[in-house]
C-alpha cells in the first residue's frame, strides 16, 4: 500500500523567506502526487499535482513542487512566504493501481511577520 | 475548481442520537465520494468510499453499522453516525473526484464538526 511521510510537525519561516515543506512517498509503481492546504475548521484545498511530464509543477498561490523519483520526494516550495500561508499542509499519493489516496500526517506552517 | 458542499458545518448532539451529514457536488456529478475523519492535529483517515447506486466500501476497522453511508444520486452522499457517543466526536470531511480516472484531484467539502455530549 502507498504511504506518505512528512517528517516535520511544524515549519516556521519568516515572512518573505523561502518556504519548503518536505514530503517523501512510497508506492509500488509510478505515483500520482498531490498537495493540499487546510485552514482551521475548513476542508482541504487543492494546491497542485504531479501526474506525468515536467518534474517541476506550479500550483495555486505561488506554490510549486518538484517530483524527484530517485529520492521519492515531492517537496512543496514557495519563494517568498506570506503570513496568510500559515496553515496545515498535506501531501498525498495515489498508486496508479488503486483508487485510494494516502495522506501524510500534515505539516503546520507558521509564517512569522 | 469544482465545489463540494457539506452540511451541517457544526452539530452538537446528545449521546445515543443519530446524526446525518450531507455531502453534495454542486457543479459536477460524482460517482464516487470519499468520507474522511480527522482528529485534532492529525491526518485524514479514510473511512469509506461511497459509490453511487451501490454499497459503500469501508476501510478496515470502520464499523459499517455505526457509520451508515448512502449515495443515492450522482450529487449526494450522506453519512449517518448512528447512536453517537462522545468518542465519535470528530471532524468529518467528504470529498469527490471528477471523472473516473485516477489523475483527478479530490475536491473537499468544508467539513462537519460533530460534538457528542
Amino acid at each position: 500500500a502507498q504511504s506518505v511521510a512528512q517528517p516535520e510537525d511544524q515549519v516556521n519561516v519568516a515572512e518573505g523567506n523561502p518556504l519548503t515543506v518536505k514530503c517523501t512517498y512510497s508506492v509500488s509503481g509510478n505515483p500520482y502526487l498531490f498537495w493540499y492546504v487546510q485552514y482551521p475548521n475548513r476542508g482541504l484545498q487543492f494546491l497542485l499535482k504531479y501526474i506525468t511530464g515536467d518534474n517541476l509543477v506550479k500550483g495555486s498561490y505561488g506554490f510549486e513542487a518538484e517530483f524527484n523519483k530517485s529520492q521519492t520526494s515531492f517537496h512543496l516550495k514557495k519563494p517568498s512566504a506570506l503570513v496568510s500561508d500559515s496553515a496545515l499542509y498535506f501531501c498525498a499519493v495515489r498508486d496508479r493501481g488503486n483508487n485510494r489516496l494516502a495522506f501524510g500526517k500534515g505539516n503546520q506552517v507558521v509564517v512569522i511577520p | 475548481g469544482a465545489v463540494v458542499s457539506q452540511h451541517p458545518s457544526r452539530v452538537i448532539c446528545k449521546s445515543g442520537t443519530s446524526v446525518k451529514i450531507e455531502c453534495r457536488s454542486l457543479d459536477f456529478q460524482a460517482t464516487t465520494m470519499f468520507w474522511y475523519r480527522q482528529f485534532p492535529k492529525q491526518s485524514l483517515m479514510l473511512m469509506a468510499t461511497s459509490n453511487e447506486g451501490s454499497k459503500a466500501t469501508y476501510e478496515q476497522g470502520v464499523e459499517k453499522d455505526k457509520f451508515l453511508i448512502n449515495h443515492a444520486s450522482l450529487t449526494l452522499s450522506t453519512l449517518t453516525v448512528t447512536s453517537a457517543h462522545p468518542e465519535d466526536s470528530s471532524f468529518y470531511i467528504c470529498s469527490a473526484r471528477i471523472g473516473q480516472g485516477f489523475t483527478g484531484e479530490l475536491f473537499f467539502g468544508e467539513g462537519s464538526r460533530l460534538t457528542v455530549l
